[in-house]
């Protein structure tokens, strides 16, 4: 398998435009998590899916910023208007079902550097 | 505030020695994992130790869990520089959900 999938590797934009990352899980998991790492704050989860429909997304830091996982092997985050502030680089993982209440091993894609300028 | 959160911040250590990384939590857990993450790439998962478990091995790495003081260990013996990274410490909750990453420890091996 080749593992998580992100596209755009690398994103530079200007304030004020839309922004949209793509993630492709790993085929047979059912969990898919949206991730953003900041110097000053750390991995903050965003959001995650189960069987694609959107669980908690309480980390969701504002309006501006959805997600969407229309099937099983493809996620969208979306960035909408963008603001300097959102530079950060995003990651998405995907793990199998959490049997029993444990939480599966999740397999991190390389992350989408954003740049907002 | 944070779940997990690990200390040292940073570390540095010779090749050949061990580090030792600490991460502490508040709330009851389900478990904990160690992720490792190289400058400029994902996270990688290492070892997922169970809130019933006290002491995990897997090569040169050894977790250690006291629920009773909330808090983990992960031991990497003979060190190389290779191992250069941030380690994180990942928990959940009792209900499986919650899933929360710490701050990290920036370990560095001198060759």
């Amino acid at each position: 398998d080749a593992g998580v999938i992100q596209s755009p590797r690398h994103e530079v934009t200007e304030m004020g435009q839309e922004v949209t990352l793509r993630c492709k899980p790993i085929s047979g998991h059912d969990y898919l998590f949206w991730y953003r790492q900041t110097m000053m704050r750390g991995l903050e989860l965003l959001i995650y899916f189960n069987n694609n429909v959107p669980i908690d997304d309480s980390g969701m830091p504002e309006d501006r910023f959805s997600a969407k996982m229309p099937n099983a092997s493809f996620s969208t985050l979306k960035i909408q208007p963008s603001e300097p502030r959102d530079s950060a680089v995003y990651f998405c993982a995907s793990s199998l079902g959490r049997g029993s209440g444990v939480t599966d091993t999740q397999y991190f894609g390389p992350g989408t550097r954003l740049t907002v300028l | 505030s944070q779940q997990g959160e690990e200390d040292p911040q940073a570390l540095s250590i010779q090749e050949g020695e061990n580090a030792t990384m600490n991460c502490s939590y508040k709330t009851s857990i389900n478990n904990l994992q160690w992720y490792r993450q190289n400058s400029g790439r994902g996270l990688v998962h290492l070892i997922l130790i169970r809130s019933n478990e006290r002491e995990k091995h897997s090569g040169r790495l050894r977790v250690t869990l006291d629920t009773s003081k909330k808090s983990s260990s992960l031991l990497i013996t003979a060190s190389r520089a290779a191992d250069t990274a941030s380690y994180f410490c990942a928990t959940d909750d009792n209900y499986g959900q919650n899933f929360v990453f710490g701050p990290g420890t920036r370990l560095s091996v001198l060759p």
